[in-house]
């Protein structure tokens, strides 16, 4: 079936340093991959989204890599700051669909 | 410029009874979905409406239903709770034909005991 799955439950970061969240993913129908930010207490927050057809993309601060070979997706977080503590996710959403498929999530601390 | 709001934050029921949970969109959008998180798990997809209309539902029983309102507002209904379904409910709003960004609320805790 379909699945979106995260490598690390937990990544813990110095403040400053940069944050790698990956993810991997089994439905290889899908035309976008985002990535969303969850802080306790609120719902998902958009971060960024990529799709299917690019390698990468750039944010504020943020980069998404995505490896269609391996089926793998990564979220870059340049100068990590405490505000960016928070869970992440990714999420797929299939081609013709507009529901997104999530994964279970990765809780970036950050420690000053 | 509103966000997404769900009502109500917190509910608790028993097992059996019937539950409806609300939910109104960010300004100028008109596609609502509704998703189920479970602790520590991401969330799950229910279903999405549009034009007042179920238009995609994920692999959930027919004890969950929904209905969207001409202002484009939207309940969750759910009935003969379970223990299994107290979750966090949220709601999203998009822009049918706009960006992949979907606006969550910040969704209503629902504990069945």
């Amino acid at each position: 079936g379909e699945s979106v799955g995260l490598h690390l439950p937990t990544l813990s970061v110095q403040e400053g340093d940069n944050s790698i969240i990956n993810c991997a993913y089994s439905n290889s129908a899908s035309d976008y991959f985002i990535w969303y930010k969850q802080e306790s207490g609120k719902g998902p927050q958009f971060i960024i989204d990529i799709r299917s057809n690019m390698d990468k993309r750039q944010g504020q601060r943020v980069t998404v890599l995505l490896n269609k070979t391996v089926k793998h997706l990564s979220l870059q977080i340049a100068a990590t700051q405490p505000g960016d503590s928070a869970v992440y996710f990714c999420a797929e959403k299939p081609y013709n669909t507009d529901k997104l498929i999530f994964g279970t999530g990765t809780r970036l601390q950050v420690f000053p | 410029d509103a966000g997404v709001t769900q009502s109500p934050t917190h509910l608790i029921k028993t097992r059996g009874q019937q539950v409806t949970l609300r939910c109104s969109p960010k300004s100028g959008h008109d596609t609502v979905s509704w998703y189920q998180q479970a602790l520590g798990q991401g969330p799950q997809f229910i279903f999405q409406y549009y034009e007042e209309e179920e238009r995609q539902r994920g692999n959930f029983p027919d004890r969950f239903s929904g209905h969207q309102y001409p202002n484009y507002s939207s309940e969750l209904n759910v009935n003969a709770l379970l223990l299994g379904d107290s979750a966090l409910y949220l709601c999203a709003s998009s822009l049918a034909g706009g960006t992949n960004e979907q606006f969550f609320g910040p969704g209503t805790r629902l504990t069945v005991l």
